[in-house]
């Protein structure tokens, strides 16, 4: 079992919210984490949207828009990456990545699509 | 602003090395960690190193342990990865990315254009 689970795909309307998830493997503990996102739009880097600890511990990236929020669901041991009033801009790649185990580990990511 | 420029990606036969470089400016370099994140071709993200922003405290993905050896030049804004015994799973889109913040282990904040690597004979 992958230690991050993402959809593969997504899609969703324009105007309309998305939550991305990203589940941490059983036996990790969603809430020992902190979750990063980021964007990636083809033939571009990746780019950072933010972090997420706890509301009282998280990072939005500079110059991202404040309708990228995170937060997390114990209930499903996942970090969520909500996004509202979707725009067709934000189609893309998104990742999830936690600090495990002494590395860096990346979900599958999901791919985006608004239409 | 801040910028990072890769380097020295190529074409390398199997077994092989290269060493790839990034230039950062922009911003204090002593005190970021740097990373290398690389993506095959289709394929999603991988993270591969990581080194503290005064050299001491490195880790390294399972898959380019004792192969790869990142390493940086305080003096130069520089960071390296010294590729060792490469093979066609290292074929990769490989990007140089600075820390989000400050402080042990935080994750890519701001990333390169990245250096493409193609291991074939």
């Amino acid at each position: 079992q992958a230690v991050l689970t993402q959809p593969s795909s997504l899609s969703a309307s324009p105007g309309a919210s998305a939550s991305l998830t990203c589940t941490l493997r059983t036996g990790i503990n969603v809430d020992a984490y902190t979750i990063y996102w980021y964007q990636q739009k083809p033939g571009s880097p990746p780019q950072y949207l933010l972090r997420y600890q706890s509301e009282a511990d998280k990072q939005q990236g500079s110059g991202v828009p404040s309708r990228f929020s995170g937060s997390k669901d114990a209930s499903t041991n996942a970090g969520v990456l909500l996004i509202s009033g979707l725009q067709s801009e934000d189609e893309g790649d998104y990742y999830c990545m936690i600090w495990h185990n002494s590395a860096m580990v990346f979900g599958g990511g999901t791919k985006l699509t608004v239409l | 602003q801040v910028q990072l420029v890769e380097s020295g990606g190529g074409v390398v036969q199997p077994g092989r090395s290269l060493r790839l470089s990034c230039v950062a400016s922009g911003f204090t370099f002593v005190s970021y960690g740097m990373h290398w994140v690389r993506q095959a071709p289709g394929k999603g993200l991988e993270w591969v190193a990581i080194i503290s922003y005064d050299g001491r405290h490195i880790s390294y993905a399972d898959s380019v342990k004792g192969r790869f050896t990142i390493s940086r030049d305080n003096s130069r804004n520089t960071v390296f990865l010294q590729m060792d015994k490469l093979s066609a799973d290292d074929t990769a889109v490989y990007y140089c990315a600075k820390a989000a913040s400050v402080g042990a282990n935080r994750g890519p904040g701001f990333w390169g254009q990245g250096a493409l690597v193609t291991v074939s004979s």
